[in-house]
């Protein structure tokens, strides 16, 4: 099993609309959590940390689900703009500090 | 506002060739990683340095070799460059190894022939 999962996607959504990915990790000791946005041949940039309350910003909101072992991204109103690959990213603080990213969930808004 | 800064952008080699890729970071981050992504995949860890003075192997590691300079330089060497390392090349940073988020150059698109 892959530490960190995500649906490949493409997620086809009308301009508008609201998306949810979700992004599951198998270690348990993880620690921080993190989405990140990569536009097509670009470096990944930092969207937003997750924190375990859940955190919200403008459009965007995250939530993270100890329980279940996830993290989720919810994008309200999308627009064109929002088009990219959506990168999870889960650290641990155990054996080799490094984050660990997801192969990314891929979002296009259409028109 | 440079942040972290790759060198080159783009290069092309001949299988065998060695050369060095530069990164710098003016943020005064602990940390550094090099990364490396093919075509639709992931980014895949190759080395990093949780601090300066050290530096540990990632996830493939095989075929390169990495020298932290300073606290604001890391640089990773191809001693003998192969097509299957034609990829792009990412450097990041971040305040410490574990906790914090971290920040990506630009990178360094990278083809051997």
């Amino acid at each position: 099993r892959k530490e960190v999962e995500q649906d490949p996607g493409p997620f086809n959504v009308p301009e508008g609309a609201t998306v949810a990915f979700n992004c599951t990790y198998s270690n348990s000791a993880s620690q921080s959590f993190f989405w990140y946005r990569q536009d097509c041949r670009k470096e990944p940039k930092l969207l937003m940390s997750v924190y375990s309350s859940g955190n919200e910003d403008g459009r965007f909101t995250a939530q993270l689900n100890r329980a279940s072992q996830y993290i989720s991204l919810l994008i309200r109103d999308s627009k064109l703009s929002d088009s990219a690959t959506y990168l999870c990213v889960v650290t641990t603080s155990t054996g080799r500090r490094a984050l660990t990213f997801g192969s990314g969930t891929r979002l296009q808004v259409q028109p | 506002n440079a942040g972290v800064t790759q060198t080159p952008k783009f290069q092309v080699l001949k299988t065998g060739q060695s050369m060095t890729l530069q990164c710098a970071q003016d943020m005064n981050h602990n940390s550094m990683y090099w990364y490396r992504q093919d075509p639709g995949m992931g980014l895949r860890l190759i080395y990093y340095s949780a601090s300066e003075g050290t530096t540990d192997k990632g996830e493939v590691p095989n075929g390169y070799n990495v020298s932290r300079l300073n606290k604001r330089e890391f640089s990773l060497r191809l001693e003998s460059a192969a097509p299957s390392q034609t990829s792009v090349y990412f450097c990041a940073s971040s305040e410490d190894a574990t906790y914090q988020p971290q920040h990506f150059g630009d990178g360094t698109r990278l083809s051997i022939l």
